[in-house]
């Protein structure tokens, strides 16, 4: 059973532009949700978070908005920049638990 | 700066083999976790540990086994490689209390014959 969905695997947007990424979880335990991106031959890196208690968080370009009746989060770039293309990974975390649940990803594409 | 490094960027083995891939933090950390990434798969968590000579398995922990002797270097085993563990691998750390993030590696691509 795939708690965190990403479902669509790749976008392609123009720079400049805004990104949305999507992530759909079905766990309503989970109380803790972080994105991540990744680009080719390095580890994951972290991007931003929110907890279940909010819903909306905004670090710079970056906002994730979380809509927990949708049981529904996505992350907002604004502007979009080439540096901006890797592969970006949802995770939720339940509560009490130590275990992440990642997304399969969804890679970006931004064209200059 | 949270530092997480793998002993190894890429490694080939052949099969039978067995297999270790080191990963060490910098930070303290009390929990370590190792993951696997494979094309359409996403993360998929083998092993973690709460913290020195414990460990729980995650979700794929089958062909895989661990050691934590010490805070800072958690150790991912594979007893005897098989080509479907060619795989590219994470190590990340995380802080507990005061944080949910996890602190990725760099990764290390192993490709076994």
């Amino acid at each position: 059973d795939q708690q965190v969905k990403q479902n669509s695997p790749s976008l392609s947007v123009q720079e400049g532009r805004i990104s949305i990424l999507n992530c759909d979880y079905t766990n309503s335990m989970f109380d803790y949700f972080l994105w991540y991106k990744k680009y080719p031959a390095e580890g994951p890196t972290f991007l931003i978070s929110i907890s279940s208690i909010k819903d909306k968080n905004e670090d710079g370009r970056f906002t994730v908005f979380l809509n927990k009746s949708a049981k529904h989060l996505s992350l907002h770039i604004v502007p979009s920049q080439p540096g901006d293309s890797a592969v970006y990974f949802c995770a939720g975390r339940q509560g009490g638990s130590e275990k992440l649940v990642f997304g399969k990803g969804t890679k970006l594409t931004v064209n200059p | 700066d949270v530092k997480v490094t793998q002993s190894s960027r890429y490694l080939v083995k052949r099969t039978g083999e067995k297999v270790f891939l080191e990963c060490v933090q910098d930070m303290d950390h009390e929990n370590m976790f190792w993951y696997r990434q494979d094309p359409g798969l996403g993360l998929r968590l083998i092993y973690f540990s709460y913290d020195v000579k414990m460990k729980e398995k995650g979700d794929i922990p089958e062909g895989y086994s661990v050691s934590r002797e010490k805070k800072e270097r958690f150790s991912l085993i594979l007893e005897s490689a098989s080509t479907n563990q060619t795989s590219m691998y994470l190590c990340a750390s995380r802080e507990r209390p005061r944080t949910d993030t996890q602190y990725f590696g760099p990764g290390t691509r192993l490709t076994v014959l």
